[in-house]
């Protein structure tokens, strides 16, 4: 069906800079909408970004100008880079493939910890 | 934006009880409305889609309905593996999600 695989969070100051990965297997990153979606700890769900299968990006007003979502398709992968980073960023980053407006594969999630 | 009010923040129930969950939406939306259930330590999962969907494998005692800008999920008796947080989300304009709902033994 699908299989996501984040890497490259951890610890770093604010101001720093990250950079996330998501590996994708199953499906080709190129022809589908992908997101990154975090969650505070014990908070709920937050949308961060995503890119539609045209190329298309969009970001939520907290991160915009800061965060830079794009992909790989030769490596199948999604990035989130991760720039000026602050305290309210800490955060678990999923990313998740979205099917006809649903999120239907989230993969387990890295963590960030801004301190 | 659209803000998406869940209730209750806490919802307590005992296995084979039924469990009503409510997603109250700022604007009224079409049919783009997903149900997701997260348990600790885990990604959030695909329950229900579009309404009232039922995303593979949930079972059938998980359904949603509703319309304009309220609506349910319930779960007609409640399995030991229910207890969990349950979040609603649309997506007629960019994602946003409810606060959650924890139903708790």
């Amino acid at each position: 069906e699908g299989q996501l695989v984040e890497s490259g969070g951890g610890l770093i100051q604010p101001g720093g800079s990250l950079t996330l990965s998501c590996t994708v297997s199953g499906f080709s990153v190129s022809n589908i909408f992908m997101n990154w979606v975090r969650q505070a700890p014990g908070k709920g769900l937050q949308y961060v970004s995503d890119i539609y299968s045209d190329g298309s990006t969009y970001y939520a007003e907290s991160v915009r100008g800061r965060f830079t979502i794009s992909r790989d398709n030769s490596k199948n992968t999604l990035y989130l880079q991760m720039n000026s980073l602050r305290v309210e960023d800490t955060a678990v980053y999923y990313c998740v493939r979205e099917t006809m407006w649903h999120f239907d594969i989230w993969g387990q999630g890295t963590r960030v910890i801004v301190s | 934006e659209i803000v998406l009010t869940q209730s209750p923040a806490t919802l307590s129930l005992s296995p084979g009880e039924r469990a009503t969950l409510s997603c109250r939406t700022s604007q009224s939306i079409d049919r783009l409305l997903h149900w997701y259930q997260q348990k600790p330590g885990q990604p959030p999962r695909l329950l229900i889609y579009d309404i009232s969907i039922r995303a593979a494998g949930v079972p059938a005692r998980f359904s949603g309905g509703g319309s304009g800008t309220d609506f349910t999920l319930t779960i007609s008796s409640l399995e030991p593996e229910d207890f969990a947080v349950y979040y609603c989300q649309q997506r007629t304009s960019w994602p946003t999600f409810g606060q959650g709902t924890k139903l708790e033994i």
